[in-house]
């Protein structure tokens, strides 16, 4: 069973609206949670990083927000672009410690015109 | 900001050749590097993790006589997919950390003809 759990697999909404992307992991004990982005044939770009101290992060439209309780992160993105249409990926690190990352399997995102 | 530079960018082959990617950290030093294989529509699949000055250390199920890793300096590991079949076309991805933060290459397409 993967480690890291994303949902909903594949998503699709129009352009200017908001859209919440979720991730559940297993891996403990938790030390980081790292958000990227893929656009399709392209390498993962990050968005945010969070420690278990942070419920929320930034970046631009984009906010994640992590329980650690539940185990638990969201991204929500606000006011979707057309270029916000990629694979948006949760990662954790193996286990605590660790730097080798475990990925989840993605949320494919289409943003509609 | 940090950045891996990954060649080719893709690649075509014949069955039975050898391939080599390289992925470079261009502005960090990395100890470590990770390469991935990713299929179309899915995840990022760890392949093995590459360290400088050693041998690298593969995931279970991946053939290490078939991907040659070498990290021979700071900046620069290579992966060699040996007697490419069909089968080994995929997209392959680099990725290295600097602090905090994993860095991805912008990844190898390969295709076995």
């Amino acid at each position: 069973k993967n480690q890291v759990e994303q949902s909903p697999q594949s998503l699709i909404i129009l352009e200017g609206k908001n859209c919440t992307l979720q991730c559940n992991y297993t891996v403990s004990p938790f030390s980081n949670l790292r958000w990227y982005k893929q656009d399709t044939g392209r390498g993962p770009v990050s968005l945010t990083i969070m420690t278990f101290s942070e419920n929320t992060k930034s970046n631009g439209r984009y906010t994640a927000t992590l329980d650690a309780d539940t185990k638990q992160s969201s991204l929500h993105i606000t006011a979707s672009q057309l270029s916000d249409s990629a694979s948006y990926i949760c990662v954790v690190p193996r286990r605590r410690g660790s730097y080798i990352p475990t990925f989840g399997r993605g949320t494919s995102l289409i943003v509609h015109p | 900001g940090a950045v891996v530079s990954q060649h080719p960018s893709w690649v075509i082959c014949k069955s039975g050749t050898s391939v080599k990617i390289e992925c470079r950290s261009l502005d960090f030093q990395a100890t470590t590097m990770f390469w991935y294989r990713q299929f179309p529509k899915q995840s990022l699949m760890l392949m093995a993790t590459s360290n400088e000055g050693s041998k690298a250390t593969y995931e279970q199920g991946v053939e290490k006589d078939k991907f040659l890793i070498n990290h021979a300096s700071l900046t620069l590991s290579t992966l060699t997919v040996t007697s490419a079949h069909p089968e080994d076309s995929s997209f392959y991805i680099c990725s290295g950390g600097s602090g905090n933060t994993i860095y991805f290459g912008e990844g190898s397409w390969l295709t076995v003809v």
